[in-house]
């Protein structure tokens, strides 16, 4: 079955860069649709946006101006980078999958998440 | 932008009672093309990530024990699990997908 896991530094500091990836294993990227979603106790759960296999994007307006997601099907793996961080970005960072009815669905595959901080 | 209030924050049910956990919605997530409300329901016990329990507001994700089950239509929804089991404590979400994926706060199920 299709599992997803989450790599990236647990520390990043202020004003730096976050980079995550998100490695698909047991299946492949084709036809889904891929996702990167946070759950912060401020700000519960968050969906930051999603990349097609295609390559074709969308993400949250309210990140929308930090936010790339890009995707390398060679490896099977999609990534997140999110610039300029503060602390208020500090929180579980989550891959997902949506279902196969595409880009309106839910979430049916999740990795196990990775804690990213933000602190100097 | 759709918001989504669950209510309650918390309950405590006895083995074996009903729960129930409410979803309003600020805007329907009804698409009237094809009659299907863009809402889902996920489980996350604690240091797991969530799970699918219902999507289509009502359909049961494969797996789930049907004890769980989902309802509403529009703006109003409900989750109820039937008869609580010890393994169902966790907190319970709602989410729609209608646009720009948003989820509720959140409803925190634990055994009286």
């Amino acid at each position: 079955q299709v599992q997803l896991q989450e790599s990236g530094p647990g520390l990043v500091k202020p004003s730096e860069t976050l980079t995550l990836t998100c490695t698909v294993s047991g299946g492949s990227l084709s036809t889904y649709y891929w996702n990167w979603i946070r759950q912060s106790p401020g700000k519960g759960l968050e969906w930051i946006g999603y990349i097609y296999y295609t390559g074709n994007t969308k993400y949250n307006p309210s990140l929308k101006s930090r936010v790339t997601i890009s995707v390398d099907t060679s490896k099977n793996q999609f990534s997140l980078s999110l610039t300029s961080v503060t602390a208020a970005d500090t929180a579980k960072y989550y891959c997902a999958r949506r279902q196969w009815f595409g880009e309106l669905s839910a979430f049916e595959i999740w990795g196990r998440g990775t804690m990213v901080t933000v602190s100097s | 932008d759709i918001v989504l209030t669950q209510s309650p924050d918390s309950l405590a049910v006895s083995l074996g009672e009903r729960a129930t956990i409410n979803c309003k919605s600020s805007q329907s997530v009804l698409f009237n093309s094809n009659n299907k409300n863009y809402l889902a329901w996920y489980q996350q016990k604690p240091g797991q990530p969530p799970k699918l329990l219902i999507y289509w507001a009502s359909t049961r994700e494969s797996g789930v024990p049907d004890r769980f089950s989902g309802s509403g239509s529009g703006t109003d929804f409900t989750l109820t699990i039937s008869s609580l089991q010890a393994e169902d404590v966790a907190v319970y979400y709602c989410q729609h997908y209608y646009n720009t994926p948003l989820f509720g706060g959140g409803t925190k199920v634990e055994i009286k």
